[in-house]
């Protein structure tokens, strides 16, 4: 078991680029989350899903957008990116959120 | 609203000293509490979990938590801490209301064990 794996571990983007952060788990999960973390504020709920084809908005959801055509499949996607969007991004998975290792994004 | 709480940004303890690491939340539906730890350059790594039953929870590494409806509380602690404790540790909250599923996290308290 891999557990879940976040692709890429870093990036770089200009101000209005668009990027997709990867996220995949194999453990059948059918809950997966993503978040993202700024020094001193804890984690963020950016959206999560209950299961394939079903999406929600977490506490941040402005500026991202996902989708879920598979249960092992949660990409991230950035639109037009700004550098408020500077964090580090981290996938879990499952009620009990195993979480990835996450990708520090910066947006310069 | 739910909102988590941890006043306590850093906690620094001697070695094989004990600690408690403070929880305090607030909701107005039941919800399940969680402790997680976070070694630098990391994700975040689950500790310990109430979900429902006996509200004192063991976990991994030796730590415990005791969850007190009353104080609204879910303090995280470990009798003898090791220098491989040091990390950041954080105390979440999930509660599920109508279809619903809202996550939040305290921001954090980075313990520092001195040798």
């Amino acid at each position: 078991n891999a557990g879940v794996t976040q692709t890429p571990k870093f990036r770089i983007l200009k101000i209005g680029q668009s990027m997709t952060l990867q996220c995949t788990q194999d453990m059948n999960h059918n809950y997966m989350y993503w978040y993202r973390q700024d020094p001193g504020m804890g984690l963020k709920l950016i959206y999560y899903s209950v299961g394939a084809g079903i999406t929600d908005k977490g506490e941040v959801p402005n500026g991202y957008n996902v989708s879920r055509s598979t249960t092992e499949d949660f990409p991230l996607r950035l639109e037009l990116a700004a550098p408020s969007q500077t964090s580090v991004y981290f996938c879990a998975s499952g009620n009990e959120q195993f979480f990835g290792p996450g990708t520090r994004l910066t947006v310069l | 609203a739910q909102s988590v709480t941890q006043l306590d940004s850093q906690v620094p303890v001697f070695e094989e000293a004990p600690v408690e690491l403070r929880c305090n939340y607030s909701s107005s539906v039941s919800v399940y509490l969680f402790w997680y730890v976070q070694y630098p350059n990391q994700g975040l790594q689950l500790l310990l979990k109430y979900l429902s039953g006996s509200t004192l929870v063991k976990g991994i590494n030796g730590f415990e938590a005791e969850f007190n409806k009353s104080q609204t509380s879910f303090h995280l602690r470990k009798p003898s801490v090791h220098i491989s404790d040091t990390a950041e540790y954080f105390c979440a909250v999930i509660s599920n209301s109508g279809g619903y599923q809202k996550v939040t996290f305290g921001t954090g308290t980075k313990l520092q064990v001195i040798p």
